[in-house]
């Protein structure tokens, strides 16, 4: 079974601080896809990113950068300098290899950054 | 690019009654899945498809819920008939080739 964990429930920063969201994620399959995805309050995802599981190179995107770390199996999300823009809830989510490709999300962290 | 259409936006019926979602996808994605968020998790998927054939509905409350896509283009998500704990946010999302999903605005449904 796959599960995905995102331990920060809530977090709230103030602008232009950085700020890293904590994904851990358990999956048997030796394939698989970790992804970030944006709800903003008007409720639509946003896809950010999708990494698999065989390139574990950093990836960095304006002030977006992820830290994928197969060792301990996390999936790491930092934004630097955070905007109010920013503010949204962050989803980390796992698919698998094969066939399906079917999306595991976690909880979801809220991050509130004010002015 | 057109994204992934969704309608209606907002939906509020009482439980029992019946409700239909519509979802049109990014054009050329033969990949096409319906969701569930419930308010404060994180979105559960009810049903994939491969153009129009059923990959995974492993997670769909069968005895209520449908699902066709017709002709691997348009689909809809049926609720027949609805409950109070159905009240959620139905969200669409589309992939070319089992890539990355991409998603539409969802609807929101309440049940009374």
């Amino acid at each position: 079974a796959q599960k995905v964990t995102q331990a920060q429930t809530e977090i709230s920063v103030v602008e232009k601080e950085d700020v890293t969201l904590d994904c851990v994620y358990e999956t048997r399959d030796t394939t698989y896809y970790l992804f970030w995805y944006k709800q903003p309050p008007s409720g639509e995802l946003v896809f950010l990113i999708r990494r698999n599981s065989f390139d574990e190179q950093n990836e960095i995107s304006g002030r977006y950068s992820w830290n994928f770390q197969k060792s301990t199996s996390s999936f790491n999300f930092t934004i630097t300098a955070s905007q109010v823009v920013d503010s949204a809830v962050y989803f980390c989510a796992l698919s698998g290899g094969g066939s399906n490709y079917k999306l595991t999300f976690g909880k979801g962290t809220l991050l509130t950054v004010n002015p | 690019e057109a994204g992934v259409a969704q309608s209606p936006r907002y939906k509020i019926i009482e439980k029992r009654q019946s409700v239909a979602f519509w979802c049109n996808p990014i054009s050329g994605h033969a990949t096409l899945y319906w969701y569930q968020q419930i308010l404060g998790q994180g979105p559960k998927l009810l049903i994939q498809f491969q153009n129009n054939g059923v990959v995974d509905d492993s997670q769909l409350p069968k005895d209520r819920f449908s699902a066709e896509r017709l002709k691997g283009v348009d689909s809809t998500l049926k609720i027949q008939p609805a409950k109070l704990e159905d009240s959620a946010v139905y969200l669409c999302a589309s992939s070319p080739n089992l890539g990355a999903q991409y998603f539409g605005p969802g609807t929101r449904l309440l049940v009374l």
